[in-house]
């Protein structure tokens, strides 16, 4: 079965550090981008970052660069999110997600939407 | 960034009505659009991608439609199963930012 679980989450003051994991099984891990999305209590889907199959290329949105970390192990099937100075507005549910795409030309994708999600991990930033 | 807008942010139906459901891209985005549904509690679930495209296993009475900066998802008659909040996503830059619309809530009339 294809399945993605998160874990790692949990309540930390303002201005402290958490690192989530991701374990994946089910599929050829290190074949595929993967992606952190968050959604805050009560609020839409906000994608946060994403890592390139060999862990080369890295984005993310604007409001985490400089204090989030993604990275991931292939060899332990694993993705992680590091975060640190942590903030209330990144309280939220995080999900990692499976990004389906194909390289028909190393500057060109065709994406195919995030077609595995895990179940999600919450992350309280509460003095 | 390209923004996207859904519209409208709730829509009340019937089980066996006909639901739309619009999204906007503040550029155009060719048909690098996704749609998810989501349910109370759970993680979202991938509907349509390439704008069109029904992901395997999601049933025929969704669809989607659109090009450039306007897109649709159809629900052509809604089940009581499909009470969800749904979501577009763009991924026109593909790897770079994908971003989500605002998700609209499809509730019991």
């Amino acid at each position: 079965e294809v399945q993605l679980v998160e874990s790692g989450g949990g309540l930390v003051q303002p201005g402290g550090s958490l690192r989530l994991s991701c374990a994946a099984s089910g599929f050829t891990f290190s074949s595929y981008w993967m992606s952190w999305v968050r959604q805050a209590p009560g609020k839409g889907l906000e994608w946060v970052a994403n890592i390139k199959q060999d862990g080369s290329e890295k984005y993310y949105v604007d409001s985490v660069k400089g204090r989030f970390t993604i990275s991931r192990d292939n060899a332990k099937n694993s993705l992680y999110l590091q975060m640190n100075s942590l903030r209330a507005e990144d309280t939220a549910v995080y999900y990692c997600a499976r990004d389906s795409s194909h390289a028909p030309d190393p500057n060109y994708y065709y994406y195919y939407g995030m077609d595995v999600w895990g179940q999600g991990t919450t992350v309280t930033v509460s003095s | 960034d390209i923004q996207m807008t859904q519209s409208p942010s709730s829509v009340s139906a019937s089980v066996g009505d006909r639901v739309t459901i619009t999204c906007r891209a503040s550029q155009g985005i060719s048909s690098w659009l996704a749609w998810y549904q989501q349910k109370p509690g759970k993680a979202p679930k991938l509907l349509i991608y390439a704008a069109s495209s029904l992901q395997s296993g999601v049933p025929s009475r969704f669809s989607g439609s659109g090009s450039g900066t306007d897109f649709t998802l159809t629900i052509s008659s809604l089940q009581p199963e499909d009470f969800a909040t749904y979501y577009c996503q763009q991924a026109n830059s593909f790897p770079l930012p994908l971003t989500f619309g605002g998700g609209t809530k499809v509730e019991i009339k």
